[in-house]
């Protein structure tokens, strides 16, 4: 089982809908979840952070986080076609606390 | 400030030769990681500095593959000899701190060096 889990995608959505991404992680010791967003050619860059169950809003974006169930998702609303982007899912793990990267889930926004 | 700065931005080699990649982190930022990144495997941690120190080299994939940090500013990843399954982008990345990191402080990425093994 890889430590973080991400369909590949692509998910394909249409402009001004919600786009729905999801992440599970093995490590029950993760304590913080970051969410990167990576355009094509570019390195990634951070959009969002959890820490607590819950709900996290940030402008369009929401982080979900369930630790019972390893399961931390980010949703984008009023998606645009800038939003098109690979969304890299990163746990923190070990005692130093470093991220670990999922292999990114393809956002394709269509007009 | 310039951001983390990695050279070269392309590299393409011949199979069996050395590659050096080299790193700048953010003046002032205490941890250091190097990154590889693949379609089929995603984004790898490779190892990880704090403090110019190695605190984690668990994700190098063999011992063609070596990393120093002599000093705060700088770090090199070296592949020798190198294998055309080296080829990916490799990206150097830094943070103020490495617990930092629990209490959401971000990772600034460098651009990446494309690096093709022929």
């Amino acid at each position: 089982q890889k430590e973080v889990e991400q369909n590949s995608g692509p998910l394909s959505v249409p402009e001004g809908a919600i786009a729905s991404l999801n992440c599970t992680y093995s490590d029950r010791g993760s304590q913080s979840f970051f969410w990167y967003r990576q355009y094509s050619g570019k390195s990634p860059e951070l959009i969002m952070f959890i820490y607590s169950n819950g709900d996290k809003e940030d402008g369009r974006f929401t982080a979900q986080l369930n630790k019972a169930s390893q399961y931390v998702s980010l949703l984008i609303r009023d998606s645009q076609p800038s939003d098109s982007a690979t969304y890299l899912c990163a746990p923190t793990s070990g005692g130093y606390n470093k991220l670990i990267f999922g292999a990114g889930t393809r956002l394709a926004v269509h007009p | 400030d310039a951001g983390v700065i990695q050279s070269p931005r392309h590299e393409v080699t011949e199979m069996g030769q050395e590659v050096t990649l080299r790193c700048k982190p953010i003046s002032g930022h205490n941890s250091l990681f190097w990154y590889r990144q693949t379609m089929m495997r995603g984004l790898e941690l490779l190892i990880y500095f704090n403090n110019n120190v190695p605190i984690d080299d668990s994700g190098m994939p063999e011992d063609r593959f070596s990393a120093k940090m002599p000093n705060a500013s700088f770090s090199t990843l070296k592949i020798q000899p190198s294998e055309p399954r080296d080829s990916a982008v490799y990206f150097c990345a830094s943070s103020l701190t490495l617990r930092g990191i629990l209490h959401n402080e971000k990772l600034f990425f460098g651009s990446g060096t494309q690096l093709s093994v022929l």
